[in-house]
């Protein structure tokens, strides 16, 4: 199967900064990208669908502002989370999808632990 | 998004076949059953997916009842690399993917 990957796997941050993820399509092109959050013991919860080249939409109740999502081309697709608070720890996922596949493929997801 | 409906936690013997049940009674015409599995510390993987005919892959087969307000994922023999989080999941072709609670599969050796 496709293979998607992420970078960081496991990122530590003190709160206020900011942590870039990256999240990229090894074997194809994705055209689009998303982006879930899993709370331990908790199941996956979609945060955003991005395509390459155009804005975000973004789930409610998630502040576009704090995490901003670029899909700058077919293979990468980044989030940022901006000043970071311990209530921002959680494991983050992307996926991606080639459009007509009926399947999406998933990133090994990275933990980030904001102190 | 239309909703499934899965017990909560599920217990095997390793070798023996495993049968994960979904309820989805408001599934749409256009509504795919895709099933995926989460492995502790991982992100989800495909496992199956169907519409109206029962499906088989190398990994499972995929159940589909007449009137499709449910389906069955079945493992033919576990193995404790089976032992994973299943996530019954209905989408529409291209659209997104609602994870509900799923199913927690303990193997015992």
């Amino acid at each position: 199967g496709a293979v998607v990957s992420q970078h960081p796997s496991r990122v530590i941050c003190k709160s206020g900064t900011s942590v870039k993820i990256e999240c990229r399509s090894l074997d194809f092109q994705a055209t689009t990208m998303f982006w879930y959050r899993q709370f331990p013991k908790q199941s996956l919860m979609l945060m955003a669908t991005s395509n390459e080249g155009s804005k975000a939409t973004y789930e409610q109740g998630v502040e576009k502002d704090k995490f901003l999502i670029n899909h700058a081309s077919l293979t990468l697709s980044t989030l940022t989370v901006t000043s970071a608070h311990p209530e921002d720890s959680s494991f983050y996922i992307c996926s991606a999808d080639q459009g007509l596949a009926y399947e999406q493929y998933f990133g090994p997801g990275t933990r980030l632990t904001v102190t | 998004d239309a909703k499934t409906t899965q017990p909560n936690s599920m217990e095997s013997n390793e070798e023996e076949p495993v049968h994960l049940p979904c309820n989805h009674s408001t599934i749409s015409g256009t509504d795919y059953i895709h099933w995926y599995r989460q492995l502790p510390s991982q992100g989800p993987e495909y496992v199956i997916h169907g519409l109206t005919s029962n499906v088989n892959n190398r990994m499972a087969s995929l159940a589909i009842a007449e009137d499709r307000k449910s389906s069955t994922l079945i493992l033919h023999r576990a193995t404790l690399r089976d032992a994973a989080v299943y996530y019954c999941i209905l989408r529409d072709v291209r659209k997104k993917l609602v994870f509900g609670k799923g199913t927690k599969l303990t193997v015992n050796p």
